[in-house]
């Protein structure tokens, strides 16, 4: 079955600096790589979405792009801010999974001010 | 347009007693899920229901746990009898239909003593 592994689990970044954080995924079949933000005591919180259609995916400060052959994606945030301090995950799903989502183990994501 | 709804959004019991959680989805949302987070990991499907059936309830402990969808509207979590080990926070999240972006309630948070 699908297996999603997510790196770094915690990154520390300067404000205004840029944060990337990258998950790779077993199953080639995977079609769908959401990005959640969860914020200290929290919901998860769709922030970004990509395809497997699309290589890549903007929304403002955030991006995604997406390597299918290296089985890759990664989150990219620029001009990071204090209030993008949270914990991110990413998953993948597709037909194989039954299209549940698949998560990986979380970022804690720190803005040093 | 309203998001999920969970009530209580705080419980504390004493282990070997009972608790259920309940969930209002999104209107129109086809697919509801129960998501088990324990503190510092990331969400762990429970249970997955398509209207008022059951699609995957694999990672559910059947022998404690229990989940129903009456209606395939509201749905409500039990646990009989708790363990400590039950202390996490429980996550509802519902989306159109399968595949499609989950948005989440702000949980329940259970404290097992």
């Amino acid at each position: 079955g699908e297996n999603v592994e997510q790196h770094p689990s915690t990154l520390s970044v300067q404000e205004g600096d840029s944060a990337v954080i990258k998950c790779t995924y077993s199953d080639s079949a995977s079609n769908y790589f959401p990005w959640y933000k969860q914020e200290l005591g929290k919901r998860p919180q769709l922030i970004i979405d990509i395809r497997s259609n699309v290589g890549e995916k903007k929304d403002q400060r955030i991006a995604v792009t997406l390597n299918k052959t290296a089985k890759h994606f990664s989150l990219h945030i620029t001009e990071t801010q204090p209030e993008d301090s949270a914990v991110y995950f990413c998953a993948a799903s597709g037909r194989d999974s039954n299209y549940q989502l698949i998560w990986g183990a979380g970022t804690k994501l720190i803005i040093k001010p | 347009e309203a998001g999920v709804a969970q009530s209580p959004r705080y419980k504390i019991i004493e282990k070997r007693q009972s608790v259920a959680f309940w969930c209002n989805p999104i209107s129109g949302h086809a697919t509801l899920y129960w998501y088990q987070q324990i503190l510092g990991q990331g969400p762990k499907l429970l249970i997955q229901f398509q209207n008022n059936g059951v699609v995957d309830d694999s990672q559910l402990p059947k022998d404690r746990f229990s989940a129903e969808r009456l209606k395939g509207v509201d749905s409500t979590l039990k646990i009989q009898p708790a363990k400590l080990e039950d202390s996490a926070v429980y996550l509802c999240a519902s989306s159109l239909e399968t595949g499609s972006p989950l948005h989440f309630g702000n949980g329940t948070r259970l404290t097992v003593t």
